[in-house]
């Protein structure tokens, strides 16, 4: 099976901007999570997709946002972009019922 | 809050030592992972342990649950380079699936 994939893979924006990434997860997997890894906070979760709807929420601003489409995959957006949010965004799968969570390779976003 | 604690949490050593990462916790998991994670990568799975006092060994490392389920520890017997990175574990639990991360250790073996 494919793992899961993330585009783009690397990403610069200037403050203010918006930008959207995008997570294919593997194939049958219907749970797709998003984190931000920054070297000060660690690996923080986002928020969770299952099925089209949003199940979980972390502790983000509403800039933060994301959806997933009826094959699985999902996309983030972030709006109004600001330094502090240059961070790794990770995106994960998981089969239904399992804890076990498969990332991607994450997207590398600048924000100048 | 459910926070999970990993030390230490940077460990530089010679390669063929041993070594033990531990992450501890005062909250009770249903399941804790253990991944790698290289730079400018995601999280490897490692493993998944899921019953208190499990212990799982993969190559030369080995990891074990606590009885409580509370904390992990993983070893790793001769570490070589190729061992370098950063070891994250997570918890998992509950209704909401939702997984708590350690902040890592970062592991650097020397040649």
């Amino acid at each position: 099976k494919a793992g899961v994939t993330q585009t783009p893979r690397y990403l610069i924006k200037t403050r203010g901007q918006q930008v959207t990434l995008s997570c294919s997860p593997i194939s049958g997997h219907r749970s797709v999570s998003w984190y931000q890894q920054t070297p000060g906070q660690g690996l923080q979760f986002l928020f969770e997709y299952f099925s089209e709807t949003q199940r979980n929420k972390g502790n983000f601003p509403g800039r933060f946002s994301g959806r997933q489409f009826s094959n699985s995959r999902s996309e983030m957006n972030v709006s109004t972009l600001e330094l502090g949010d240059s961070a790794l965004y990770l995106c994960a799968s998981r089969q239904g019922g399992s804890d076990t969570q498969y990332f991607g390779p994450g997207t590398r976003l600048t924000v100048l | 809050t459910q926070l999970l604690e990993q030390s230490p949490q940077f460990l530089s050593i010679q390669e063929g030592e041993n070594l033990t990462v531990y992450c501890n916790s005062s909250s009770v998991f249903s399941s804790l992972q253990w991944y790698r994670q290289e730079p400018g990568e995601g999280p490897v799975l490692l493993v998944t342990v899921v019953t208190g006092g499990e212990v799982k060994k993969l190559k030369r490392l080995t990891f074990q649950f606590g009885d409580a389920r509370k904390d992990s520890s993983l070893h790793i017997t001769a570490a070589q380079p190729g061992d370098t990175g950063l070891y994250l574990c997570a918890g998992g639990g509950g209704s909401n699936y939702k997984l708590t991360f350690g902040k890592g250790t970062l592991l650097t073996v020397n040649p």
